[in-house]
């Protein structure tokens, strides 16, 4: 069965600091894979998404995620984390049909 | 322009009861999506739609769930005797409609728009 797996249930990071979000996926091929970002009280917003090409994609506030094949991975980075980047975040793939598998998520808290 | 709207935000009823839980989609989207979040959970697909055809309803996890959209716009979703476990957010997305992706692949999803969602709780 397709899965999607974000091993870190809870991050916390200084401001300033660099940021990886780990997603694994489990699918036979390709999958489109997305990260969304759910700030409190807020819908989730499309950060960024990958469907075929440079396995390196960048995002909107300034997040960048690179797809590895070998490892079924779509982590997700940013280089200097602000304090408004702590929200929750959702990795998810897009397979043929009509769903969308998300994972469980992973909550960053941003330290001063 | 005016983004995915759902109302209630909040709803607390008691077990045994029936909700409704509306989704408003942007203007000209054809696919509406609803998913459950759950404490501690990812998003739960619950129910599909795509223009007139009809609904992908694979993800209800019971007949007490359904979901209607009229007139391809507006949709309800449905819960009939609510139990404790039915407690969570419900949020309602839409985007414009599938079409093939860059490699030429037979579909792709265009990105989701989502509501603020409705939490449900139940009593």
């Amino acid at each position: 069965a397709q899965s999607v797996t974000q091993p870190d249930i809870h991050i916390t990071v200084s401001e300033g600091a660099s940021l990886e979000l780990r997603c694994n996926y489990s699918y036979g091929a390709t999958p489109y894979l997305f990260w969304y970002v759910q700030s409190p009280g807020q819908g989730l917003q499309l950060l960024l998404k990958y469907f075929s090409g440079d396995t390196l994609v960048q995002g909107i506030k300034g997040f960048e995620a690179e797809f590895k094949r070998s490892q079924s991975s779509f982590n997700l980075r940013k280089p200097s984390v602000h304090w408004s980047d702590a929200a929750e975040y959702f990795c998810a793939v897009g397979i043929t049909g009509n769903q969308f598998y998300f994972g469980t998520g992973t909550s960053l808290t941003v330290i001063p | 322009g005016a983004g995915v709207s759902q109302s209630p935000s909040n709803k607390v009823t008691e077990k045994g009861k029936d909700v409704e839980l509306r989704c408003d989609p942007i203007s000209g989207h054809t696919a509406l999506y609803w998913y459950r979040q759950s404490l501690g959970q990812g998003l739960e697909f619950l129910i599909y739609f795509q223009g007139n055809s009809a609904p992908d309803k694979s993800g209800l996890p019971s007949d007490r769930f359904s979901a209607e959209r009229t007139g391809g716009s507006v949709s309800t979703l449905t819960i009939q005797r609510t139990q404790q476990e039915d407690s969570a957010v419900y949020l309602c997305a839409s985007s414009l409609s599938r079409d093939r992706g860059p490699s030429g692949r037979a579909w792709a999803h265009n990105e989701q728009f989502f509501g603020p969602g409705t939490r449900l709780t139940v009593l």
